[in-house]
C-alpha cells in the first residue's frame, strides 16, 4: 500500500464551478500535511499547509481528518489558471528525532474548462 | 524571499561523464533535500541533509553522491549515470527537519538527460 494515495483524475471542471478531492495517508504518526500545485514541467509550489482545524486561503479550503487519515482540498469558483496537478504531501517521521521525510502522493490532475 | 536556486537548468551528459548539480538557498534553512522526478510521476526523495549532515539516504545508487559544503549549498555529484537516470532533479529546503508544520520550498529543478 502506498504511503500517500490520491485519485489521479483528471477532474474536468467548468470555469466557476467547485471541485474537491482527497488524499489518504497510511502512517498515523504523520504530523504535517500540505498541498502543492505543479504545472507541467515546473517545480512543485506550496499552495497551503493543512492544519488540524482546517484552513482557508481565498478560494481554497483544506481539511484534515485524522480519524480517517485523509486530507482534502476544495477549490471554489474555479479559474482557468487553476488547471494543474495538485500534490498531497505528508511530512513523516524518519527517525525519533527527525521529521524530514516529505512524502508525495501521485497527484490529482485538475483541468478547468471555459 | 522563498527562493531556492538550482543550476544548471538543463544538462545533457554521457554515461562516462562526471557532472555536478548545484542548489543554493539563503533563507537560513537547515534542512535540504534532493528529489528525483520522472515524467508524470511524483517527486521521489533521494537524500536529506539536516544541519549539513546526511540524515536520510533512500538507498540511492552510489553513482549519485550528495555533498553539503555549508548551510546554504547542496550539491549532487553525478558519475557513470545510466539513461534511465534521466529525470528532473529537484532541490528543496525547509526550516529544519525536527519541527512539525515546516514547509519545504523547491527550486526550479535541473532537467537531466543521460545519453
Amino acid at each position: 500500500r502506498k504511503e500517500v494515495e490520491q485519485d489521479p483524475g483528471p477532474f474536468n471542471v467548468p470555469e466557476g464551478a467547485t471541485v474537491a478531492f482527497n488524499c489518504t495517508y497510511s502512517n498515523s504518526a504523520s504530523q504535517s500535511f500540505f498541498w502543492y500545485r505543479q504545472d507541467c514541467r515546473k517545480e512543485p509550489k506550496l499552495l497551503m499547509s493543512v492544519y488540524s482545524s482546517g484552513n482557508e486561503d481565498g478560494r481554497f479550503t483544506a481539511q484534515l481528518n485524522r480519524a480517517s487519515q485523509y486530507i482534502s482540498l476544495l477549490i471554489r469558483d474555479s479559474k482557468l489558471s487553476d488547471s494543474a496537478t495538485y500534490l498531497c504531501v505528508v511530512n513523516m517521521r524518519a527517525r525519533s528525532d527527525s521529521w524530514g521525510k516529505f512524502q508525495f502522493g501521485a497527484g490529482t490532475q485538475v483541468v478547468v474548462t471555459p | 524571499d522563498t527562493e531556492v536556486t538550482q543550476t544548471p537548468k538543463h544538462l545533457v551528459m554521457g554515461m562516462t561523464n562526471k557532472k555536478s548539480l548545484k542548489c543554493e538557498q539563503h533563507m537560513g534553512h537547515r534542512a535540504m533535500y534532493w528529489y528525483k522526478q520522472k515524467a508524470k510521476k511524483p517527486p521521489e526523495l533521494m537524500f536529506v541533509y539536516s544541519y549539513e549532515k546526511l540524515s536520510i539516504n533512500e538507498s540511492v545508487p552510489s553513482r549519485f553522491s550528495p555533498e553539503c559544503p555549508n548551510s546554504s549549498l547542496l550539491n549532487l555529484h553525478l558519475h557513470a549515470l545510466q539513461p534511465e537516470d534521466s529525470a528532473l532533479y529537484l532541490c528543496a529546503s525547509s526550516r529544519e527537519t525536527g519541527a512539525v508544520n515546516t514547509e519545504a520550498f523547491f527550486g526550479q529543478g535541473t532537467r537531466l538527460t543521460v545519453v
